[in-house]
């Protein structure tokens, strides 16, 4: 079993629609939960992070974190093309893991 | 604030040479962390440096080696250079005792 899970994709939306991204993971020791955004041929950048259970809002992004169930996703509303992106989720703890990415298109 | 910078943007070399990568982590950040992004394979661990020592390190053969600068800046050899070392590598750095980790826009190495 992966350590963390998350699929490719790639997912297509409409422009304002209401986007869902989501990853599990299979070890409790994990504490702190990030979010990245990678543009094609570019670093990832930090979109957010949380440490304990429960929702984190910042702007058109929530993050949300469930540690009884090991599952993170993060929300962003009336998206716009300019999300198009590939997103990963990490978790550390003990060690940092990355999942392997979403790639994410929003339609104009 | 400057964010993480990398040197050089892209790199060309061939087999069985060597290749150093360089990282300057942002200002007032101990630890750096170097990443393996080939494609279709999302971001594998390499290295970490905090205050000058080697704390972790990933599944990757010796050949990959690297280390911290009094400064904090970072520098990433790969010896003897195969294809499949062909990928982008990445640098972050993080604050200490933080875990989020700032990156940088990569060094993409192309071996041919």
């Amino acid at each position: 079993q992966k350590e963390v899970e998350q699929d490719p994709g790639p997912l297509s939306v409409p422009e304002g629609a209401i986007v869902s991204l989501n990853c599990t993971y299979s070890n409790s020791a994990f504490q702190y939960f990030m979010w990245y955004r990678q543009y094609s041929r570019k670093g990832p950048e930090l979109l957010m992070y949380t440490y304990s259970s429960g929702n984190k809002e910042d702007g058109r992004f929530t993050a949300q974190v469930d540690k009884s169930s090991k599952y993170i996703s993060l929300f962003i509303r009336d998206s716009q093309p300019s999300d198009s992106a590939t997103y990963l989720c990490a978790m550390t703890g003990f060690k940092t893991i990355f999942g392997a990415g979403t790639r994410l298109f929003v339609k104009a | 604030e400057a964010g993480v910078t990398q040197s050089p943007t892209h790199l060309i070399k061939t087999r069985g040479q060597q290749a150093t990568l360089r990282c300057s982590p942002i200002s007032g950040h101990t630890s750096v962390y170097w990443y393996q992004q080939a494609l279709g394979l999302g971001l594998q661990f390499l290295l970490w440096y905090d205050e000058g020592e080697e704390r972790n390190r990933g599944n990757f053969p010796p050949r990959f080696s690297g280390r911290q600068f009094p400064n904090y800046s970072s520098e990433l050899n790969v010896n003897a250079l195969e294809l499949e070392d062909s990928a982008l590598y990445l640098c972050a750095s993080s604050p200490l005792g933080s875990y989020e980790q700032y990156f940088g826009p990569g060094t993409r190495l192309t071996v041919t």
